[in-house]
């Protein structure tokens, strides 16, 4: 089956750094890859849709210069939050499609867990 | 008013028990429907999708989407402790619009 890895897995910053977080398809080309955040009891809600070699699409409400999305290859697309505030620390979580399965063929990551000190 | 609602539970249930997951949406757009699971830190596995109203059986898991109401169900029969998750709806507007929007979850847990 498709595999999404995530790294790291569980990161702690400072106040004010920058924290990258890297989404790879293991097994597939993936020419759309989505990023996701949940808080605590609350739904993933969809930050950005990034198209291999494009400029990602943010959703309402996320700040493209915090959130920095780079969709460089088929097989990695890596999500930088920028200048890190306590209150960016959740579970994101990325998945990525081939673009030629189904509407329902995203595969997940199993997420990164940030904590903002 | 969220656009998709779910009890978040937790729902607690014997072993063997049959449970019946639900969510409800308001977008009548909305055309496609998937059942998530996810284990606690974890990313959301894929468990069923539907299109359209309907059933849909796959071993011990039955999808049920009835548009008319905005409703939708997950069943699963001879629940085991293996199947303390969350579970996630999600659903989409249609092909080639790939933004799914889920549930908050239901937290099961099946107890021996």
């Amino acid at each position: 089956g498709a595999v999404v890895s995530q790294h790291p897995s569980w990161v702690i910053c400072k106040s004010g750094t920058s924290v990258k977080i890297e989404c790879r398809s293991l097994d597939f080309q993936a020419t759309t890859m989505f990023w996701y955040r949940q808080f605590p009891k609350q739904s993933l809600m969809l930050m950005a849709t990034s198209n291999e070699g494009s400029k990602a699409t943010y959703e309402q409400g996320v700040e493209k210069d915090k959130f920095l999305i780079n969709h460089a290859s088929l097989t990695l697309s890596t999500l930088t939050v920028t200048s890190a505030h306590p209150e960016d620390s959740s579970f994101y979580i990325c998945s990525a499609s081939s673009g030629q399965g189904a509407i329902y063929e995203q595969y997940f990551g199993p997420g990164t867990r940030l904590t903002v000190t | 008013q969220k656009e998709v609602e779910q009890d978040p539970g937790p729902l607690s249930v014997p072993e063997g028990a049959i449970v019946s997951l639900n969510c409800t949406y308001s977008n009548s757009a909305f055309q496609y429907f998937m059942w998530y699971r996810q284990y606690s830190r974890k990313g959301p596995e894929l468990l069923m999708y539907t299109y359209s109203s309907g059933n849909k059986e796959d071993g011990r898991f039955t999808a049920q989407v009835d548009k008319s109401s905005k409703y939708i169900s997950l069943f699963i029969r001879d629940s085991q402790p293996s199947d303390s998750a969350t579970y996630l709806c999600a659903m989409t507007r249609g092909t080639g619009f790939q933004k799914l929007v889920f549930g908050t979850g239901t937290r099961l847990l099946v107890s021996p």
